[in-house]
């Protein structure tokens, strides 16, 4: 079936460090999106990446959409503790569906 | 955020009751969906409902029965559910119910089955 992973799991940087998670779909996907999600919180909205080899940045975050839109990747630059939280892709096969990633914990050690 | 909101925001149940969660958006979307968030897996997509019709329904047991009266509106009924279930369920929504728009979650009830 169609699944979306995402390495690492865990990832734990001193503050000021730099972070990147990586999100692979055995299937070409015709959008993606990327939620953040605090502890005891829910998803929330980052961004959608529609076109082969887009990028797209907010502010220290920097998000790809591969040139064949199978993997997506997010880039935080100079982590802050307010960074901490799990990351998650969400690629759309196609249909009515978003299919989540496992997503990624960021821990910020100051 | 008050966009959508769900209740209760935690449920304790035993294997033999039945309840309901109850999900509501205040955004004007046209779509919502139910999801589950289980310890260790990805979220997983259960229903969505796009102008009050169920347009997805993702291999979830019968014991899962969702209602959606009306747009602004969604229910997710449940009835005699085993342990496994337990698990944080959000409900979100969205406007075109298309699949590729942003989907803004409420804040989930966390369900423990006994």
């Amino acid at each position: 079936g169609q699944q979306v992973m995402q390495i690492p799991q865990y990832q734990h940087v001193q503050e000021g460090e730099d972070f990147t998670t990586y999100c692979n779909s055995s299937t070409t996907l015709s959008n993606i999106q990327w939620y953040k999600q605090r502890p005891g919180g829910h998803p929330v909205f980052l961004i959608q990446l529609v076109k082969s080899g887009e990028v797209k940045k907010q502010k220290r975050l920097t998000f790809q959409f591969g040139e064949a839109k199978k993997n997506s990747s997010l880039h935080i630059t100079a982590t802050q503790t307010t960074d901490v939280g799990t990351y998650f892709c969400a690629g759309r096969p196609g249909t009515y569906k978003y299919i989540f990633g496992t997503g990624t914990r960021l821990k910020v050690l100051a | 955020e008050t966009g959508v909101t769900q209740t209760p925001r935690h449920l304790v149940m035993g294997m033999t009751n039945k309840k309901s969660l109850k999900c509501e958006q205040h955004l004007g979307h046209n779509a919502m969906y139910w999801y589950k968030q289980s310890a260790k897996k990805p979220l997983e997509l259960m229903f969505v409902y796009s102008l009050e019709e169920r347009v997805e329904n993702n291999s979830v047991p019968s014991r899962f029965s969702p209602e959606c009266p009306n747009s602004s509106h969604l229910f997710l009924h449940l009835h005699t559910l085993q342990p496994e279930d337990s698990a944080l369920y959000l409900c979100a929504s969205s406007q075109g119910g298309q699949g590729g728009e942003t989907q803004y979650f409420g804040p989930g009830t966390r369900l423990l089955v006994l």
